[in-house]
């Protein structure tokens, strides 16, 4: 069966410094990978997404990036993080039409 | 404009009672998906149920069944026999088109309340 691993599950990092939260996929080969980020009592806002190794699509202008270095594994970045990057970061991967998502994790940037 | 509304921001049900949560959708694709997911207070987004613009029949998934109106551009989740389980955001997402390049679109959500 396939599974979807993210970590860390939580992060707490003070403005001005570097992210990375990595996103593994287990069980399938060649998905399609998303990363979405979710404000707090807010909808699903898609960032990235991704078809294969070193194809990414960014969704929205940011101070966040994306990359596949592998076929099952998917990171977000950032050089220098704000404040208005804090929220719920959900790696997903795709079978058929259907997303399935990770366990997630808050990210709180003081 | 919004391409998923939820209209309904918190709904309370009685356990053991029927639930409908409201979704409509903006689209003029002929070919487009309609999803539900369920988010507990855990975070993790939980598939519910899929809805295909061409399927004839309204989805249904265990207690979770799909009331699909093409025409007035809705796909209303409902819930039968409620749980304290059942507790939760509930999100309403569509995808446009077949390909992998189609993404996902979500609405604002609904936060479920079942009260024992």
């Amino acid at each position: 069966s396939q599974t979807i691993h993210q970590w860390p599950a939580t992060l707490v990092q003070p403005v001005g410094s570097p992210l990375s939260l990595e996103c593994t996929v287990e069980g399938t080969s060649n998905p399609n990978l998303y990363w979405y980020r979710q404000a707090a009592g807010r909808g699903l806002q898609l960032l990235f997404y991704s078809v294969g190794i070193g194809q990414i699509s960014s969704e929205v202008p940011q101070n966040l990036s994306a990359s596949r270095p592998q076929d099952r594994q998917f990171i977000l970045s950032s050089k220098k993080l704000l404040l208005s990057d804090s929220g719920f970061y959900l790696c997903a991967w795709e079978r058929g039409y259907e997303q399935y998502f990770g366990p997630g994790t808050r990210l709180t940037v003081t | 404009a919004q391409k998923i509304t939820q209209t309904q921001p918190g709904m309370f049900v009685q356990e053991k009672e029927a639930v409908t949560l409201d979704c409509t959708y903006d689209t003029s694709d002929q070919s487009y998906g309609l999803f539900w997911y369920k988010q507990p207070s855990s975070g993790e987004m939980i598939f519910l149920i899929y809805q295909g613009s061409y399927d004839e029949q309204n989805a249904t998934e265990g207690r979770y069944s799909l009331n699909f109106q093409k025409a007035r551009k809705s796909a209303n989740l409902v819930i039968s026999a409620s749980q304290l389980g059942d507790s939760a955001m509930y999100f309403c997402a569509m995808r446009e088109g077949k390909t992998s390049y189609d993404k996902v679109i979500f609405g604002p959500g609904t936060s479920l309340s079942v009260i024992p």
